[in-house]
């Protein structure tokens, strides 16, 4: 069965340093998101895309984040200068394009800021 | 404001012994509704969803979940737990229906004692 990978599982950087983080979504999905998870929180919303371009973006999704698919495969989010409390688990997720269709989510990469 | 609301922090349970995870939700329209598992250290898992027709659901693992419009609810069942259910379950709606994000629960974590 098809699945979406991220990578780095496991990412340790310093306070205003920036980061990339890589998700490879399901082939044939043309719908993109990335949630992330505080620890001992709930899973948020970041940001939805589609069609190379944002369709929405929650309040937490500021002037630091951006999303981009450099080559058309990759779905990567980018953090511009890290602060401590950008430090959770990130979900990349894909769709199908419908919206009755399940979001499938990577394994997450842990994001630590020092 | 879509909201979903799990009530319970944490369950234990005994193997063998049967499961309710409740789930309460807050949205205007028809609801897209979903619970998802996670496992330690791993990312999210779809255990079933509820789009229209029939109120109860069969999903993997054995779970089942029930949608009950009058009392907002799509609570998780599961007749006989087994140790490897231990995980965190999340309930999740979907929202602003054509940009299908998720809205998450705070989630139930489930133990499983011999």
């Amino acid at each position: 069965e098809p699945e979406v990978t991220q990578t780095p599982s496991h990412q340790v950087t310093q306070m205003g340093q920036e980061v990339i983080l890589r998700c490879v979504p399901i082939s044939n999905h043309l719908y993109f998101y990335w949630y992330r998870q505080i620890l001992g929180q709930k899973v948020e919303f970041l940001v939805s895309f589609y069609n190379n371009e944002i369709s929405e973006k929650s309040e937490i999704f500021d002037d630091q984040f951006s999303v981009e698919r450099p080559d058309g495969s990759n779905f990567t989010l980018k953090i511009r200068s890290t602060k401590l409390e950008d430090s959770a688990m990130y979900f990349c997720a894909t769709g199908q394009g419908e919206a009755t269709d399940t979001q499938y989510f990577g394994p997450g990469t842990r994001l630590t800021v020092l | 404001a879509q909201s979903v609301t799990q009530p319970d922090i944490h369950i234990t349970v005994s193997e063998g012994a049967s499961l309710e995870l409740r789930c309460n939700y807050s949205y205007g329209a028809t609801p897209y509704l979903f619970w998802y598992v996670q496992s330690p250290g791993q990312g999210l898992q779809l255990l079933l969803k509820y789009f229209s027709g029939d109120t109860l659901v069969q999903g993997i693992k054995g779970f089942e979940a029930e949608f009950k419009r009058s009392q907002s609810s799509f609570n998780l069942r599961k007749p006989s737990v087994h140790w490897s259910d231990a995980a965190e379950y999340f309930c999740a709606v979907l929202s602003n229906f054509g940009n299908e994000k998720l809205t998450f629960g705070t989630g139930t974590r489930l133990t499983i004692i011999p």
